[in-house]
């Protein structure tokens, strides 16, 4: 199984600065034929199911502020929440779909400092 | 609108079993994979298993192998989970999500507890 370990696994932002959150897959999720990286970010709130955010690494979903964005390949990547506002307050996860089973990472809790 | 609307989750004994529902609606249920993903009390987010279109693939984590069947009903829009042999490991909330890929719409979970 593909292992997605994220880091930190909390980090506290003060309102309109930057989080930064880090996701390392044990293995490259880069389809080299296609030439795009299986990977994707959700945002969950307390009481609420996850809600995708990003996409192949770095495709927006329909209607996520672009404060949010994906970087990153092959095995390193990154979700960058760009002027943090107060209902970013969530817990993030990567997830992996270039092998089965899909894995997610361990998640990452941003709060405000 | 889309929506996933989970049932039958509930409290049960070790060793004992439970189905699962999702009802879909506001999307084209046949076109797409459907998925479980699970989560445990205050944890991280499993994915379960998932099923085709026309139910002729199915695919599972390990650890439910063997206990849990994921099936689907097109002409009702639902899709289902027998858990059999549970554990208390088992327990968590269940949500139904669709995609192939990555999971663009969830429901909002059904909670499954194992215990005597």
């Amino acid at each position: 199984d593909i292992v997605m370990t994220q880091s930190p696994d909390s980090l506290a932002v003060s309102l309109g600065e930057r989080a930064t959150i880090n996701c390392k897959s044990s293995q490259s999720v880069l389809n080299s034929s296609n030439n795009k990286n299986y990977l994707a970010w959700y945002q969950q709130k307390p009481g609420q199911p996850p809600k995708l955010l990003i996409y192949w690494a770095s495709t927006r979903e329909s209607g996520v502020p672009d404060r949010f964005s994906g970087s990153g390949s092959g095995t390193d990547f990154t979700l960058t929440i760009r002027g943090l506002q107060a209902e970013d307050v969530a817990v993030y996860y990567c997830q992996q779909y270039y092998r089965s089973p899909r894995t997610f990472g361990q998640g990452t809790r941003v709060a405000i400092k | 609108e889309v929506q996933l609307v989970e049932s039958g989750g509930g409290l049960v004994q070790p060793g004992g079993s439970l189905r699962l529902s999702c009802a879909a609606s506001g999307l084209s249920f046949s076109d797409c994979w459907m998925n479980w993903v699970r989560q445990a009390p205050g944890k991280g987010l499993e994915w379960v298993a998932n099923i085709k279109q026309d139910g002729s693939e199915k695919y599972y984590v390990d650890s439910v192998k063997g206990r849990f069947t994921i099936s689907r009903d097109n002409a009702k829009n639902s899709l289902y989970l027998e858990m059999n042999s549970l554990r208390a490991e088992d327990t968590a909330v269940y949500y139904c999500a669709s995609g192939s890929y990555y999971f663009k719409y969830w429901g909002q979970g059904t909670l499954v507890t194992v215990s005597s």
